[in-house]
């Protein structure tokens, strides 16, 4: 049964800093890896998808890494802002439907 | 705004009541799934319908009862609820077989059983 977890469960940083998000994952058998933001009380927003071929993605001042073999994955965030303040999620698919989650990494940006 | 939208974004219902929870795209996605999420908790997966047939269910009591009545279109019938099915529920959809395309989430209904 594949396991996500999420390091750390919560992250508290002043704005500016440059943050990392940690994701591992128990099968290496994946279809994909999904990092998702959450804003409280909204659903998920997509942010960045790693095809289980692929080493990373980026998107603005977001870079996703994936160690397929290692069970990894990294979410860099490049100059924080406030707004960048919500619960991320990982999740990893091995069928392309089926998606298991992480408990996600609650971060808070400070003016 | 998302692409996937439900309605109603709140709904408090009795544990005798039969209400219905509402999904619609329009991004031509054939897959279309529902989750349950508990506050602080990530989203559960409860139904997926491919091609507008159900093909996966988690073992969902049946006062939970699921319905694609068209590619565009996700119903979640709910009758004699309990309290702890309380929750938000997230409708998705995206492609079939497109390893690079993402589930995309719409904004859920907050559920409040009395």
């Amino acid at each position: 049964k594949q396991e996500v977890t999420q390091i750390p469960a919560a992250l508290s940083v002043p704005e500016g800093e440059n943050l990392v998000l940690n994701c591992s994952f128990t099968d290496s058998a994946i279809y994909n890896l999904q990092w998702f933001r959450q804003d409280p009380g909204k659903g998920l927003t997509s942010l960045l998808l790693i095809q289980s071929s692929q080493r990373e993605q980026t998107s603005g001042r977001l870079n996703a890494s994936l160690d397929k073999s290692s069970g990894r994955s990294t979410l860099y965030i490049a100059a924080s802002q406030p707004g960048d303040s919500a619960t991320y999620l990982c999740a990893v698919s091995r069928s392309g439907s089926r998606l298991t989650f992480g408990e996600g990494t609650q971060l808070t940006v400070n003016p | 705004d998302t692409e996937v939208t439900q309605t109603p974004k709140h709904l408090v219902m009795g544990m005798t009541n039969k209400k219905s929870l509402k999904c619609e795209q329009h991004m031509g996605h054939r897959a279309m799934y529902w989750y349950k999420q508990k506050a602080k908790k990530p989203p559960e997966l409860m139904f997926v319908y491919s091609y507008e047939k159900l093909s996966i269910n988690e073992s969902v009591p049946s006062r939970f009862s699921p319905e694609c009545p068209n590619s565009s279109l996700l119903n979640l019938h709910l009758h004699a609820l309990q309290p702890e099915d309380s929750a938000l529920y997230l409708c998705a959809s995206s492609q079939i077989g497109a390893r690079n395309q993402p589930q995309h989430f719409g904004d859920g209904t907050r559920l409040s059983i009395l």
